[in-house]
C-alpha cells in the first residue's frame, strides 16, 4: 500500500540551530513529493516540492528538502530555526500510479516547536 | 487573486440535517479536491474533480456528494450528518493533476451534535 510516514509527532529545536523534520514514503514507481505547513486555524501553505532533477531543492522561507531514493526518504531542513517556523508540517506525495486522481497521500503530521 | 475560497469557516448541525460547503477558486484550476482533516490522521481525500462535469470519488466518499458545473466552483454536500463527519474540511485546487502544488482554501470546521 502507498504510505508516508513521519515518525516524530513533534520537533523541539531551540532558535538559530538547524532543524530537520522526517519523511519516508513507501509507493510504487516514480514519485512527486511535496512539504506544507499550517498555522493554527490556517489552511495548508506549500513550502516545496520535489518532481525530478536536483535531489536538494529549495523553497519558501529558507526551507529546503533532500531527496534520497534509495533511503526513501524527503527530509525538510532549515539551518536555521525562527520562533515563527513553529508550526504543523506535513509531507505528502504524489505517485504515477495514482492516475486520474492527482491524490495526494498525507503523513500524519509533525508539530515542530521552535523556542526562544 | 482571492486563490482558494471557503465557506462558512465554522457550522454546527444536528444529525440528521444536510448542508453544502461551498469553495471556489479564481485561478483557473483544472483539478480540484475535498480532504478532512482529524487529529493524527493528516489528510484524507473526500471527492475529486478533473474538470468541470468530471468528478470521482476519494478514499473517504461515503456520505458525501460533489458536483463541479463551472472550473470555479466544487461545492461539497453532506447528504445527512452524522457525528463521525465531525472534522475540519478543505478544499484545493491545482493547475494539473500530476506535478503541481495544490493550493488549500482556509477550511470549514464542521461540527455535528
Amino acid at each position: 500500500a502507498q504510505s508516508v510516514a513521519q515518525p516524530e509527532d513533534q520537533v523541539n529545536v531551540a532558535e538559530g540551530n538547524p532543524l530537520t523534520v522526517k519523511c519516508t514514503y513507501s509507493v510504487s514507481g516514480n514519485p512527486y513529493l511535496f512539504w506544507y505547513v499550517q498555522y493554527p486555524n490556517r489552511g495548508l501553505q506549500f513550502l516545496l516540492k520535489y518532481i525530478t532533477g536536483d535531489n536538494l531543492v529549495k523553497g519558501s522561507y529558507g526551507f529546503e528538502a533532500e531527496f534520497n531514493k534509495s533511503q526513501t526518504s524527503f527530509h525538510l531542513k532549515k539551518p536555521s530555526a525562527l520562533v515563527s517556523d513553529s508550526a504543523l508540517y506535513f509531507c505528502a506525495v504524489r505517485y504515477h500510479g495514482s492516475g486520474n486522481t492527482g491524490k495526494l497521500i498525507f503523513g500524519q503530521g509533525t508539530t515542530l516547536q521552535v523556542k526562544p | 487573486n482571492a486563490g482558494v475560497t471557503q465557506t462558512p469557516k465554522f457550522q454546527v448541525l444536528k444529525t440528521g440535517q444536510s448542508m453544502t460547503l461551498q469553495c471556489a477558486q479564481d485561478m483557473n484550476h483544472e483539478y480540484m479536491s475535498w480532504y478532512r482533516q482529524d487529529p493524527g490522521m493528516g489528510l484524507r481525500l473526500i471527492h475529486y474533480s478533473v474538470g468541470a462535469g468530471i468528478t470521482d470519488q476519494g478514499e473517504v466518499p461515503n456520505g458525501y456528494n460533489v458536483s463541479r458545473s463551472t472550473t470555479e466552483d466544487f461545492p461539497l454536500r453532506l447528504l445527512s450528518a452524522a457525528p463521525s463527519q465531525t472534522s475540519v474540511y478543505f478544499c484545493a485546487s491545482s493547475y494539473s493533476r500530476r506535478a503541481s502544488e495544490q493550493y488549500f482554501g482556509p477550511g470549514t470546521r464542521l461540527t455535528v451534535t
